[in-house]
């Protein structure tokens, strides 16, 4: 079966600007979380959604922000764009949390500049 | 509150070697443990997990990992490697009780040596 789609793969913003990242999850996942990876904090957790509904945020500034729709199509988006926003960002989403593991995607990698 | 240590931030072995990467957990209550690979340019993927079943974890790819509670630790291990092992291995342990938000270690890189 398909895996965890992310789009697009690589993206380059200026600062100040806005950003939109999609994840579409395996067919039948339900929960969907979004991760951070940098080398300088690791993966550091962002929110997870669960049936259209956030259920689980992470310590990051309003700016970061997501939702999900009605078929556990998952977007974040990054308002005010900063330098250090640049990183690897992760999809996971797993059946219905993550205690069993997720199936993460290949990541979307956003420089700013 | 749950934490993750793992020692070392490399491990070199030389194929064939015994890998032995090392993980060590903080948790209030009973915790499940994951061992998660991660290649170039790609996402994360599960390779074994510890739901409070057995302690001894088979995964994929000829790793497995021991729970043990005395020690808070969840060490993975493969008897022999092979160059295509080389990768970035994270330890995460997340709260069954609680929100299920796993928290990762800050990795290890498997380097082989031909």
């Amino acid at each position: 079966k398909a895996g965890v789609t992310q789009t697009p793969r690589y993206l380059i913003k200026t600062r100040g600007q806005q950003v939109t990242l999609s994840c579409s999850p395996i067919s039948g996942h339900r929960s969907v979380s979004w991760y951070q990876q940098t080398p300088g904090q690791g993966l550091q957790f962002l929110f997870e959604y669960f049936s259209e509904t956030q259920r689980n945020k992470g310590n990051f500034p309003g700016r970061f922000s997501g939702r999900q729709f009605s078929n556990s199509r998952s977007e974040m988006n990054v308002s005010t764009l900063e330098l250090g926003d640049s990183a690897l960002y992760l999809c996971a989403s797993s059946l219905e949390s993550g205690d069993y593991g997720y199936t993460f995607g290949s990541g979307t990698r956003l420089t700013v500049v | 509150a749950q934490s993750v240590t793992q020692l070392g931030s490399h491990v070199s072995v030389s194929e064939g070697a015994l890998v032995l990467l090392r993980c060590n957990y903080s948790s209030s209550v009973p915790p499940y443990l994951f061992w998660y690979v991660q290649y170039p340019n790609q996402g994360l993927q599960l390779l074994l997990k510890y739901t409070s079943a057995a302690t001894l974890v088979k995964g994929i790819n000829g790793f497995e990992a021991e729970f043990k509670k005395s020690e808070t630790s969840f060490h993975l291990t493969k008897p022999s490697a092979h160059m295509s092992d080389a990768a970035e291995y994270f330890c995460a342990v997340s709260d069954p009780g609680g929100s299920y938000i796993p928290t990762f270690g800050r990795g290890t890189s498997l380097i082989v040596h031909p």
